[in-house]
């Protein structure tokens, strides 16, 4: 079974509207972590924001916030205002805490076009 | 600082030849991990390491092997180069996740191999 499942292969959005690109994980540990990242066509991969299983309050940094639902194991990426730069592949990432490897497992990713 | 760097960038390899990926990092982190990435597909995990000297197979290590002599590099090596391992290969480093820090992994810019 996949332990991180994005469903949206590609997205389009309008330039300075909000767009939620989706993310649901599976795991029985209770140690967790949800990385989101982005990689533009240049190919690196950009950290963009972290949430934490146990965090209380759902993770935001500048226009990137997640909307962290715990009972429903989703962990969906919220861009505000989006720009043309943001048009990337985006990749939700689960870590568990008991795997001492501490590896990420990725999605397969969504890619977002944000049309002028 | 140049955080995360990858050699060669691009490689074209004939099957059954051998060859070696770099990855430095400059961070003074104890993890590095070797990831591909497919068309269609997230990051898998290839091998690990938690320190000097250590390596640990990830998800899909047929192929490969690693070596981790000094901490700050983790090579990667393929003995005998087959078409399946055409891919982008992406080296991360991270310092080890503790407490309430996350520690994102950091990741080089990747490794464009063809093998024909």
């Amino acid at each position: 079974a996949q332990k991180i499942t994005q469903t949206q292969p590609g997205m389009f959005v309008q330039e300075k509207e909000a767009v939620t690109l989706d993310c649901t994980y599976d795991t029985s540990d209770p140690s967790y972590g949800l990385f989101w990242y982005k990689q533009p066509s240049s190919g690196e991969m950009i950290f963009l924001i972290y949430q934490g299983s146990y965090d209380q309050q759902n993770a935001t940094e500048g226009r990137y916030s997640l909307n962290f639902q715990k009972a429903r194991k989703s962990a969906n990426l919220v861009i505000s205002a989006s720009q043309l730069g943001d048009s990337a592949m985006y990749f939700c990432a689960m870590r568990e805490g008991l795997d001492s490897s501490y590896k990420l497992i990725f999605g397969s990713g969504t890619r977002l076009l944000v049309r002028p | 600082n140049a955080g995360v760097t990858q050699t060669p960038k691009f490689r074209v390899l004939k099957t059954g030849q051998s060859m070696t990926l770099l990855c430095a990092q400059d961070m003074n982190h104890e993890y590095m991990y070797w990831y591909r990435q497919d068309p269609g597909m997230g990051l898998r995990l290839i091998h690990y390491s938690v320190g000097e000297g250590t390596t640990a197979k990830g998800e899909v290590p047929d192929g490969y092997n690693v070596s981790r002599l000094k901490k700050q590099n983790f090579l990667l090596g393929l003995e005998s180069a087959a078409p399946s391992q055409t891919s982008v290969y992406f080296c991360a480093s991270s310092l080890r996740p503790s407490g309430s820090s996350y520690n994102e992994q950091f990741f080089g810019p990747g490794t464009r191999l063809t093998v024909l």
